[in-house]
């Protein structure tokens, strides 16, 4: 099957910096890529979704200058946090998929922590 | 809009034991369903899916049949093995032009030996 690969897997990082995540997509071209965030012992929230060179589209409530989505090749996406916080602390998942009806494939996700 | 309704965790069975976990969903047109599992620390897998009614999905000794009628989706395995231990979400995508998925709140699985 496609493999999807998110880095760094964990990441802690002190209260006001900015933190990266990459989701790659390393067998196909992905057209379409989606950034979740989950917290303990609940289910997935998508935060936004993202074409190739187009900008994201944030889901309600999630603020687009916080959480800086860019989907600059066929095969990268990055989710940026910014001006991090502790309550940013969450474990980030992605998601990337060929086309509209084809099957979405998840990275193993990132747990980050703000402290 | 679309929602799915899970069986709420968590559950713990021996080994060997029958799983059902519940799935309803509520969507307009007409979905495909998914069963996902996601292990401790990792990404969501792909256990099974169905994409029309009356479809069975099934993988690993799961199964799931596509119940439009009641608009259900239940996971089931006769007999659970000690690494079928995680937490199992229950998702639909839309009909709408982005299909993006729906998920349950998942159910927690474990299985003791």
């Amino acid at each position: 099957g496609a493999v999807v690969s998110q880095h760094p897997s964990w990441v802690i990082c002190k209260s006001g910096t900015s933190v990266k995540i990459e989701c790659r997509s390393l067998d196909f071209q992905a057209t379409t890529m989606f950034w979740y965030r989950q917290f303990p012992k609940q289910s997935l929230m998508l935060m936004a979704t993202s074409n190739e060179g187009s900008k994201a589209t944030y889901e309600q409530g999630v603020e687009k200058d916080k959480f800086l989505i860019n989907h600059a090749s066929l095969t990268l996406s990055t989710l940026t946090v910014t001006s991090a916080h502790p309550e940013d602390s969450s474990f980030y998942i992605c998601s990337a998929r060929k086309g509209v009806d084809t099957e979405a494939f998840f990275g193993q996700g990132t747990r980050l922590t703000v402290v | 809009g679309n929602s799915v309704t899970q069986m709420e965790g968590p559950v713990t069975l021996s080994e060997e034991a029958f799983l059902t976990i519940n799935c309803t969903y509520t969507a307009t047109g007409y979905p495909s369903l998914f069963w996902y599992v996601q292990y401790p620390g990792e990404g969501l897998q792909l256990l099974l899916k169905a994409t029309k009614a009356d479809d069975k999905g099934s993988n690993k000794g799961f199964e799931a049949t596509y119940r439009k009628e009641t608009t259900s989706f239940h996971l089931e395995k006769g007999s659970v093995q000690v690494s079928d231990s995680a937490v199992y979400f229950c998702a639909l995508t839309s009909s709408g032009s982005a299909r993006q998925l729906t998920f349950g709140s998942g159910t927690q699985l474990t299985v003791l030996p």
